[in-house]
């Protein structure tokens, strides 16, 4: 059974850097044609996808966030750690890691989601 | 890039059908076939219905069905069960390996 589950700080300040932990299991992100994204849901509004790292490494990054985000997996671990620095309250949301696989070119398994909060 | 757009809510009784639309641009939606919905109960794991436009992965009941045309994709629910009453999203490729997601619809079993 695959599962995805997110860890991290429920509040954080503005300014902070936000550390993220996706703790899989089910699957192995060193197989090929494995990914494993990070989308968040601001209350109300759209999902947005933030970043991806794929079994191979590579990273990919949304185009208005490319700046305060990095990605990075712990294969050994079976994890996948996303950091976003400067935050700010706009980035008030649930965080959602989620597995993407080439068989499905979708999102085929997702965590619950984690809710971070940004005030001082 | 751009949120799809959803209708931000849905309703149908049991049994009715319910069509879902999701309108992106030529750059998502209407430029490649890898549209995806999802059902998200709150609190829960969204789930994957629909991955490449029409196909169903395996377990998923096949009174969810999608299509496209042009910007617009579509997720049609057949004869509604209660349990059916979720959050409904849509996902498309974007290009250059973006991905963008449509507001979510809300579908209330009547």
């Amino acid at each position: 059974q695959v599962t995805l589950r997110e860890s991290g700080p429920a509040l954080v300040k503005p300014t902070q850097t936000l550390t993220l932990t996706c703790t899989f299991s089910g699957f192995s992100l060193s197989s090929s044609g494995m990914s494993v994204s990070w989308i968040r849901q601001p209350p109300g509004k759209a999902l947005e996808w933030l970043a991806r790292i794929d079994w191979d490494d590579d990273k990919y990054y949304s185009t208005s966030l490319k700046t305060r985000l990095t990605i990075s997996k712990d294969t050994s671990k079976n994890q996948v750690v996303l950091t976003m620095t400067n935050m700010d309250p706009v980035d008030t949301a649930t965080y959602y890691c989620a597995r993407w696989w080439v068989t499905t070119a979708a999102f085929d398994i997702w965590g619950q989601g984690t809710m971070v909060t940004v005030s001082s | 890039q751009s949120a799809l757009t959803q209708p931000p809510s849905a309703s149908g009784s049991p049994g009715q059908s319910v069509t879902i639309s999701c309108t992106g641009t030529s750059n998502d939606v209407g430029g490649y076939n890898y549209v995806s919905w999802y059902q998200h109960h709150p609190g829960k794991a969204p789930k994957l219905l629909i991955y490449e436009v029409s196909k169903r992965p395996s377990g998923v009941p096949d009174r969810f069905s999608g299509s496209k045309s042009g910007n617009t994709a579509s997720l049609t629910v057949s004869g509604l069960p209660a349990e059916d009453e979720a959050d409904y999203f849509c996902s498309s490729y974007a290009g250059s390996n973006l991905w963008v997601f449509g507001g979510g619809t809300k579908l209330t079993v009547l």
